[in-house]
């Protein structure tokens, strides 16, 4: 079994500053993948970064980094340069690398003000 | 290369009626998948299928909800009877593989199912 915890249900951060969103998780699998989807009002999942538990290099797209530490068992979203367009919900994600259920944690919804 | 395509978008019914909601995977995926999402929570899985098999229904609820994949057309969800907590947003997924660097899922829009 897998778990995702989130704890910041809400945060602010300025426009073109960054921001760090918390994902700690726990499972027994050896190996697994770690996913980032944000969610905007409209609905729809959007994916965002993808970690495997043996990448030796922290994930980067873009703007988008992974803070991957495996002996905490944390996996945190980095937005750099935050952007309007970036409020939404963002939603962390695992599952076994031969599974196929995710597990996705609560989200965390930023805002990003002007 | 169209993607997960879902419809409706958004359905409306009332208490006891039923409601299809229908999920059409991405060019070259068998594998699909359902998610259920609350108001102010994260998606749960409910149920993955292969063409005309459903592989894992345990997050599904034993009564009302079935789901099917047959081998031609659209992944169907059915919820029989709904009641006022089936309201939530139904994420359909896909997949070319089950798991593995290759099993990446891919989402569609959601179907919003609001029960009046």
């Amino acid at each position: 079994a897998q778990k995702i915890t989130q704890t910041q249900p809400g945060m602010f951060v300025q426009e073109k500053e960054a921001v760090t969103l918390d994902c700690t998780y726990d499972t027994s699998d050896q190996s697994y993948g770690l996913f980032w989807y944000k969610q905007p009002s409209s609905g729809e999942m959007i994916f965002l970064i993808y970690q495997g538990s043996y990448d030796e290099q922290n994930a980067t797209e873009g703007r988008y980094s992974l803070n991957f530490q495996k002996a905490r068992k944390s996996a945190n979203l980095v937005i750099s340069a935050s952007q309007l367009g970036d409020s939404a919900m963002y939603f962390c994600a695992m599952r076994g690398l031969n599974d196929y259920k995710l597990s996705f944690g609560a989200g965390t919804t930023v805002t990003v003000r002007a | 290369n169209a993607g997960v395509m879902q419809n409706p978008r958004h359905l409306v019914r009332r208490r006891g009626q039923e409601a299809r909601l229908r999920c059409s995977p991405m060019k070259g995926h068998s594998h699909v998948y359902w998610y259920r999402q609350l108001p102010e929570e994260g998606l749960k899985f409910m149920v993955y299928l292969q063409k005309e098999n459903i592989i894992d229904e345990s997050g599904m609820p034993k009564e009302r909800f079935s789901a099917e994949f047959p081998k031609e057309g659209p992944s169907i969800l059915r919820i029989q009877q709904v009641v006022r907590g089936d309201s939530a947003a139904y994420f359909c997924a896909s997949s070319r593989d089950s798991g593995g660097k290759t099993g990446e899922q891919y989402f569609g829009p959601g179907t919003r199912l609001t029960v009046t």
